[in-house]
């Protein structure tokens, strides 16, 4: 399978605790993007990588999150101290540098559940 | 910022009927507008959008329609088939290379056979 892989599909953690989040994108695409979907709403944008750089962060990415990407390929969400609220489908995806579409190729995502 | 509007959240049809869906935006400088269907425990795929340099776009069963003026796009499904039971998104963005797509909150269309 060549699509965008994410782990762990899914997560139970007491509040307070921290959680990381793994994306793999598609091979050879260069942006990666990571939304957040609660029970009933569409996906939220969260942050824009292109390549190792973060160029974009949503107002919804609070101090306790932050997200990475080192080496230009996978990337990491890691959640401090989470919050019931924190509850949510954590959603990536992946494109193309220089694509004449917009399509978002998005992973399965990872269902995380704060007690 | 850029608010979407969908409408209605659910949506059940007879399998053969046609179903829309309804969608308004309130930026005026978005210009590019997907649709995405989602199936349980799967992520949203893209199934056809459209630019606002076009009126209509048509691929098989599935066309969308856009309104500049309106500010309001639509997903038309054509001969549903129980296949085509999903969550339906509409979004919007300020160009197809846009990082970042705001999207509706979902249409659950049930096909019934």
């Amino acid at each position: 399978d060549t699509g965008v892989s994410q782990d762990p599909r899914h997560k139970i953690t007491k509040r307070g605790q921290n959680v990381t989040f793994r994306c793999d994108p598609i091979s050879e695409h260069n942006r990666l993007y990571w939304y957040r979907q609660t029970l009933g709403q569409g996906p939220e944008f969260l942050t824009y990588f292109q390549n190792e750089a973060q160029l974009e962060k949503s107002r919804l990415l609070s101090d306790r999150f932050s997200a990475e990407r080192p080496k230009g390929s996978f990337s990491t969400l890691e959640i401090q101290r989470t919050e019931q609220g924190d509850s949510a489908m954590y959603l990536c995806a992946s494109t193309p540098a220089g694509a004449n579409t917009g399509e978002l190729f998005f992973g399965e995502g990872s269902r995380l559940t704060v007690l | 910022g850029e608010n979407v509007e969908q409408h209605p959240s659910t949506l059940s049809v007879q399998e053969g009927d046609s179903a829309v869906i309804k969608c308004t935006y309130s930026d005026s400088a978005s210009n590019y507008f997907p649709w995405y269907k989602q199936e349980l425990g799967k992520g949203p795929q893209l199934i056809i959008d459209i630019r606002s340099n076009v009126g209509e776009k048509k691929d098989q069963r599935i066309a969308v329609t856009l309104n500049k003026t309106a500010k309001h796009f639509s997903l038309h499904i054509t001969e549903t088939q129980p296949e085509d039971s999903a969550v339906y998104f509409c979004a919007a963005s300020k160009g197809a290379g846009s990082y970042q797509l705001t999207f509706g909150k979902g249409t659950k269309l049930s096909v019934i056979p």
